[in-house]
């Protein structure tokens, strides 16, 4: 059974780089039925796709955040990584990674609040 | 790219039946038979409901069905029941490897 846990600081300074982990248990990271998605939802707000990535190829980012976004995968470490640079507080939200299959996201994390605050 | 649109509230009786509408471009929606949908409680991450337009995942009730016609897909709950109150939203493949959810629909169980 396939799982993943979302890490990193809850909390980032304006203008800083938020980075989150997501650590992913249960099977490979490097599986072909799975590739890797970050989406975030902000307080009382709706979902937002921030990018996805799959073990072995290029990332496909959100438009809206291509320039301030990177994510990457460490096969040794089972883990996928988010980094967003130049965090403003628009960036708060609660970040959620997500194993997907065929542009579906079927197993989600618990996801993980990040405030972005002086 | 924009936001798939959704009502943002929708409402029925237990028992009764409820279709929630998702509306995007041939861009998206129309172009691609790769809508999902997804249910959100307070404070949860989201489950899916529904992919591929009409499939559903192992473990989620025949109750809910999807549909697609042009640029819009639908989700329908059948048998309403209180559990099926929550945050309901579409996301849909766009191309080049990107994704689009909607706004999100507040279905609430009278």
């Amino acid at each position: 059974q396939l799982q993943l846990q979302e890490s990193g600081p809850g909390l980032v300074k304006p203008s800083e780089t938020l980075s989150l982990t997501c650590t992913v248990s249960g099977g490979s990271i490097s599986s072909s039925s799975h590739y890797w998605t970050w989406i975030r939802q902000p307080p009382g707000e709706g979902l937002e796709w921030i990018g996805s990535v799959y073990y072995s190829g290029n990332p496909y980012y959100n438009p809206s955040l291509k320039s301030r976004v990177t994510i990457s995968v460490d096969t040794s470490k089972n883990q996928f990584s988010l980094m967003l640079s130049s965090v403003t507080a628009a960036d708060t939200a609660v970040y959620y990674c997500a194993g997907t299959s065929f542009y579906h996201m079927d197993v989600w994390g618990k996801g993980t609040t990040v405030t972005v605050s002086s | 790219q924009s936001a798939l649109t959704q009502p943002p509230s929708a409402s029925g009786s237990p028992g009764q039946s409820v279709t929630i509408s998702c509306t995007g471009t041939s861009s998206d929606v129309g172009g691609y038979n790769y809508v999902s949908w997804y249910q959100q409680h307070p404070g949860k991450a989201p489950k899916l409901m529904i992919y591929e337009v009409t499939k559903r995942p192992s473990g989620v009730p025949d109750r809910f069905s999807g549909s697609k016609s042009g640029n819009t897909a639908s989700l329908t709950v059948s048998g309403l029941q209180a559990e099926d109150e929550a945050d309901y939203y579409c996301s849909s493949y766009a191309g080049s490897g990107s994704l689009l959810f909607g706004g999100g629909t507040r279905l609430t169980v009278l």
